[in-house]
This record gives structure tokens, C-alpha cells and sequence, in this order.
């Protein structure tokens, strides 16, 4: 059971046009979300996050918007540059599994950003 | 560089055999966590330890085991190797305070079982 789908296996752009790489989640007790960009033979790296009180967070070129009705997020890079070509992971976490510094987190299988020149 | 250091980098195996793999942790991270990222899949949790303690569990099969020790690092112990074992595992360790959700990945350790 899949609580964290990223249903684009792979998504390609042009240089300096927006990226937008989806995500869905079914735990309603998810109440923080985050994006990693992994590059080949790297562990993931943090990008941005999100809490359930927002419906937005930006940084820089990045914005993660949040539609909790929905269950949905998203990431959008703007504009998209052939450095950001890599698997993208979106990442939830839950409050009931947080009690004594747990901060688990639950991926999504990544989607796999191409950028074109 | 994220500061979390993760040794070795690739380990070939035989099946039935037992392997170690190591984890340091950022300075003052206290918590460890341990995932398994098998082809096409996502990450998945295994286990995290807490300045010492297990914290919690994920899939983490019977075969496997960890510890953290009392300078931090963490060990995560695989026995009885399966051909399904194979796979990239990935150590990370996550501050105290404010934004402990933000979890920095150590360069991960390739697992192959043949």
C-alpha cells in the first residue's frame, strides 16, 4: 500500500521553461511534506519542505504548493535549468509517528527530471 | 557534501553470508535512520535510532539488525543475504530543534547479492 504516489515515472523540459513534477498522498495524517533531488550515485538531497498549516512555501526558483482537500502537492522549478536534471522524491511525514523524535519519513518511487538545453 | 558518511561504498556478496554497514552521522545529529532503495522503488524505511535507542521500525526484515553506538555512528547488520537483498541502502541523520523533519542522506552503500 502505497501512501505516497508519484504517478510520473519521468518528465522532460526545456531550458528556462517551468518544471512541474506531481504528488499524491491517501494518509490523512500526513502534516509535513518535502521534495529531494537525487543525482546518480549521491544520496538524496534535501530541497524543500512544506508544513499542513501552509499552502505554499517558496525558495528561490523552487515553490511547493499544497492542496490538503486534494491530497496533492506539487513542485515547480521556474525556470528550469539543465542542473536540475535529476529523480525527484517527494517525502511525507505523520504527527502519530513523531512522538519521541521520530520523524520517519514516507518517499514516493521519484520522478525523473530531464532538462533540455 | 551533506556530512553523513556511510562506508563501504559497494559490497558484492554470495547469498547466505552476513555484511556490515557502517553509518556516521552529521556532528550533533542525534538520530539515525536507515533505508533500502531497491530497483524502481522508492526509499523505504528500515529503523532509526535515537541517541542510542531504536526509535522506530519500519519493514525491516528479521535478517536485519542495528545498532548506534555511544559515539553515534550506526551499524546496520544484514544475515543470511537473499538475491532480493540487493539493493542501495542509505544512511541519514536529522538536527534537533526546529526542522528535524529535514533529513541529510549519506552517499548510500550498494549492495549486491549474487
Amino acid at each position: 500500500d502505497q501512501q505516497v504516489k508519484q504517478n510520473s515515472p519521468s518528465l522532460s523540459v526545456q531550458e528556462g521553461r517551468i518544471s512541474i513534477l506531481n504528488c499524491d498522498y491517501t494518509n490523512s495524517m500526513f502534516d509535513y511534506f518535502l521534495w529531494y533531488k537525487k543525482y546518480p550515485a549521491e544520496g538524496p538531497t534535501f530541497l524543500i519542505s512544506i508544513s499542513s498549516i501552509k499552502d505554499k512555501n517558496e525558495d528561490g526558483r523552487f515553490t511547493v504548493f499544497l492542496n490538503k482537500s486534494a491530497k496533492h502537492l506539487s513542485l515547480h522549478i521556474v525556470p528550469s535549468q539543465p542542473g536540475d536534471s535529476a529523480v525527484y522524491f517527494c517525502a511525507a511525514s505523520a504527527e502519530q509517528s513523531r512522538g519521541g523524535s521520530n520523524y520517519k519519513l514516507t518517499f514516493g518511487k521519484g520522478t525523473l527530471l530531464t532538462v533540455n538545453p | 557534501d551533506s556530512g553523513v558518511t556511510q562506508t563501504p561504498k559497494h559490497l558484492i556478496t554470495a547469498t547466505g553470508q552476513r555484511v556490515t554497514l557502517r553509518c556516521s552521522p552529521r556532528s550533533g545529529d542525534l538520530s539515525v535512520y536507515w533505508y533500502q532503495q531497491s530497483l524502481d522503488q522508492g526509499l523505504q524505511f528500515l529503523i532509526q535510532y535515537y541517541n542510542g535507542e531504536e526509535r522506530a521500525k519500519g519493514n525491516i526484515l528479521e535478517r536485519f539488525s542495528a545498532q548506534q553506538f555511544p559515539d553515534l555512528h550506526s551499524e546496520l547488520n544484514l544475515s543470511s543475504l537473499e538475491l532480493g537483498d540487493s539493493a542501495l541502502y542509505f544512511c541519514a541523520s536529522s538536527p534537533q530543534g526546529l526542522f528535524p523533519y529535514e533529513q541529510y542522506f549519506g552517499p548510500g552503500t550498494r549492495l549486491t547479492v549474487t
